[in-house]
């Protein structure tokens, strides 16, 4: 599986766009970006998916670049409740027991 | 609502006495699996199962079992615990194995002393 790099830590403030980075230089043709977050010990919450092109969805947006080697997702006006760590996944569609390969993802602060 | 339920939230129990968390799905899934979530090495699959009596071994099956009698149902069984399942289990689920879009519970923190 393709794996991914993210940055550990990243503050936000209340209002403003969050813009979550991720590296998948290996990633192969056929997978997928996911992004999850987990808020607090809670269970991981699905945000958004893409192949190739540009997505959104009433969460968030994922931009994936045309060579598909890094994406971001974007929260367009982040408040305190999008404060979670982020994950940024990458997975063909049809995997070995569906398993999601959860790396250590990017903890988000959105402060006041 | 549509949700993945598990039970107990919270497990305090001793070395060796059996125990058994459940998990519950009310969307009709097909796909379920269980995860173990540890400091330092994130999410790890256990078990999972892509339909009914269809079960298979995730990464880290060991001292773990599963059944899979009922769509709704998948409970993960620990025969006897040991100091090492310490850790914050959770129960997914979706459509199919192939789904975008995976629904996890709230998460079982068992500790066993």
């Amino acid at each position: 599986d393709a794996k991914t790099t993210q940055p550990p830590s990243m503050d936000c403030a209340e209002g403003r766009a969050a813009n979550l980075p991720c590296n998948h230089s290996t990633i192969s043709g056929n997978e997928y970006v996911y992004w999850y977050r987990q808020i607090h010990s809670q269970g991981p919450q699905y945000i958004i998916h893409g192949l190739k092109n540009n997505e959104t969805n009433e969460m968030a947006s994922l931009i994936i670049t045309e060579d598909r080697k890094s994406s971001t997702l974007i929260l367009p006006h982040a408040t305190l409740r999008d404060t979670a760590v982020y994950y940024c996944i990458v997975s063909p569609l049809y995997n070995q027991g569906g398993k999601l390969i959860f790396g250590q993802g990017t903890e988000l602060s959105v402060k006041p | 609502e549509a949700q993945v339920t598990q039970n107990p939230r919270y497990l305090i129990t001793v070395t060796g006495k059996k125990l058994t968390v459940t998990c519950s799905q009310n969307m009709n899934h097909e796909y379920m699996s269980w995860y173990r979530q540890d400091p330092g090495l994130g999410l790890r699959q256990i078990y999972y199962s892509m339909n009914v009596e269809v079960t298979d071994k995730g990464d880290v099956p060991e001292g773990y079992k599963v059944s899979r009698k009922e769509k709704r149902n998948f409970p993960l069984i620990l025969e006897s615990p040991s100091p090492n399942q310490t850790s914050l289990y959770f129960c997914a689920s979706s459509l199919y194995l192939s789904s975008y879009e995976q629904y996890f519970g709230p998460g079982t923190r068992l500790t066993v002393t």
